[in-house]
């Protein structure tokens, strides 16, 4: 069965600083990972996805991703954090051994100082 | 182009009383997702609708929750009788392509419901 675990609940950064989210994925077949954005009372918006394609993803608003099968992971890192990134970041998966639904993390919510 | 509508997106109630909320997906999206976030813990899947058929109903809790999709446009989902473990707030997502399991979900804002 696919599962995700987001490792911290919570990541604190100052402005300027490197972020790095972190997302390790179980999954018996080759997956499809996702990272998704929350900002307070919106729906979850896609960041970026990995399809078997290239192994580093780049998303929208400077976030990036690398898929690493042999550590499983799937980290979210953005050079240099803004004020306007804090939000709640979840992981995703899917494959079709889970029929075509998404299974999502427990999120992780950035908060970045000034 | 509007997104994904939910409604009510606050809802509190008593124990025992039932709810329904109600989710618009996209126009032309075939695929519809329930999903539920219980108190800051991971967004648990609920079922998925292709167009009026459920594809997989497999993350329904119990047989108080009901689902219906009549012709295959909005989307409700009915708890009766609710209890308190069914607090959280409750998420609604569609997308374009049945099939397809690398496809970008588009969500709703989510209706945050109490059941005190």
């Amino acid at each position: 069965a696919q599962s995700v675990t987001q490792l911290g609940s919570h990541v604190s950064v100052s402005e300027g600083a490197l972020v790095l989210l972190r997302c390790n994925y179980s999954s018996s077949v080759p997956p499809y990972l996702f990272w998704y954005v929350q900002y307070p009372n919106q729906g979850l918006q896609l960041l970026l996805k990995y399809t078997s394609a290239a192994t580093l993803v780049k998303g929208i608003n400077g976030f990036e991703a690398e898929f690493k099968k042999s550590e499983t992971s799937f980290h979210l890192t953005k050079p240099s954090a803004h004020m306007s990134d804090a939000a709640e970041y979840f992981c995703a998966v899917s494959d079709q051994t889970g029929g075509f639904k998404t299974i999502f993390g427990a999120g992780t919510r950035l908060f970045v100082k000034a | 182009e509007a997104g994904v509508t939910q409604f009510p997106s606050h809802s509190v109630i008593e124990k025992g009383q039932t709810v329904t909320l109600r989710c618009d997906p996209i126009s032309g999206h075939d695929n519809l997702y329930w999903y539920r976030r219980v108190m800051g813990k991971e967004i648990k899947f609920l079922l998925h609708f292709v167009k009026e058929s459920k594809q997989d109903e497999s993350g329904m809790p119990n047989n108080r929750f009901l689902a219906e999709r009549t012709g295959g446009t909005y989307s409700t989902l009915k708890v009766q009788p609710a209890e308190l473990e069914d607090s959280g707030v409750y998420f609604c997502a569609s997308s374009q392509v049945p099939g397809v399991t690398n496809e970008k979900l588009f969500f709703g804002s989510g209706t945050q419901l109490s059941v005190l």
